[in-house]
């Protein structure tokens, strides 16, 4: 189900540590966000969301943070771990629209 | 994960053939996606039908023809593709309300090869 063939950017961390993989967003009007990941052979899944008027949530070991003034979306994983391996893709959605539109996905590597 | 699920999981076919791609879902949604996965480019949402109806027709050819006989379940026709039609193909579904947008949930995808 990844995105096979797209050159993705990688991020390779050890195993324990924490992760931050970041996305840049492209409209202004986009008050919602959520991250997915996406292993091998599945379709994406939902991690974490956040709406535009907050600038931070957390969840089980992972935290979003947006920033509108700069239209940057970030996503942390705690203590990082073997099953995190997959692709990890944020999407915005337009307020008032049901359009979501997709970032290109950042690859993450859990070196053990 | 049972919520979406998709039919056939991976399909071949020429480009002179009518096929279909079946999703259902198991969430009690009141609107369904399909995407394209496609080996160079991000994820491209092509359909929305929201409450039966197509909100979104994201400039899709006409060679993929969507579906939406009620609130569970959602087609995609297929006909006279093109190998470059060849992808990964998502549905999903979420519960959208009072205007608000929520998570999506996906379906694992059909592979879908044009030869």
């Amino acid at each position: 189900g990844e995105s096979v063939g797209l050159h993705l950017p990688t991020l390779s961390v050890q195993e324990g540590d924490n992760s931050i993989i970041n996305c840049a967003y492209s409209n202004s009007a986009s008050d919602y966000f959520i991250w997915y990941k996406q292993e091998s052979g599945k379709g994406p899944q939902f991690i974490i969301d956040i709406r535009s008027n907050m600038d931070k949530r957390q969840g089980q070991r992972v935290t979003v943070l947006l920033n509108k003034t700069v239209k940057h979306l970030s996503l942390q994983i705690a203590a990082t771990q073997p099953g995190d391996s997959a692709v990890y893709f944020c999407a915005e959605n337009p307020s008032g629209t049901y359009k979501y539109i997709f970032g290109t996905g950042t690859r993450l590597k859990v070196l053990a | 994960e049972t919520g979406v699920t998709q039919t056939p999981r991976h399909l071949v076919m020429g480009m002179t053939n009518k096929k279909s791609l079946k999703c259902e879902q198991h969430l009690g949604h009141n609107a369904m996606y399909w995407y394209k996965q496609s080996a160079k480019k991000p994820l491209e949402l092509m359909f929305v039908y929201s409450l039966e109806e197509r909100v979104e027709n994201n400039s899709v050819p006409s060679r993929f023809s969507p579906e939406c006989p009620n609130s569970s379940h959602l087609f995609l026709h297929l006909h006279t593709l093109q190998p470059e039609d060849s992808a990964l193909y998502l549905c999903a579904s979420s519960q959208d309300r009072e205007g608000a947008a929520y998570e999506q949930y996906f379906g694992p995808g059909t592979r879908l090869t044009v030869t």
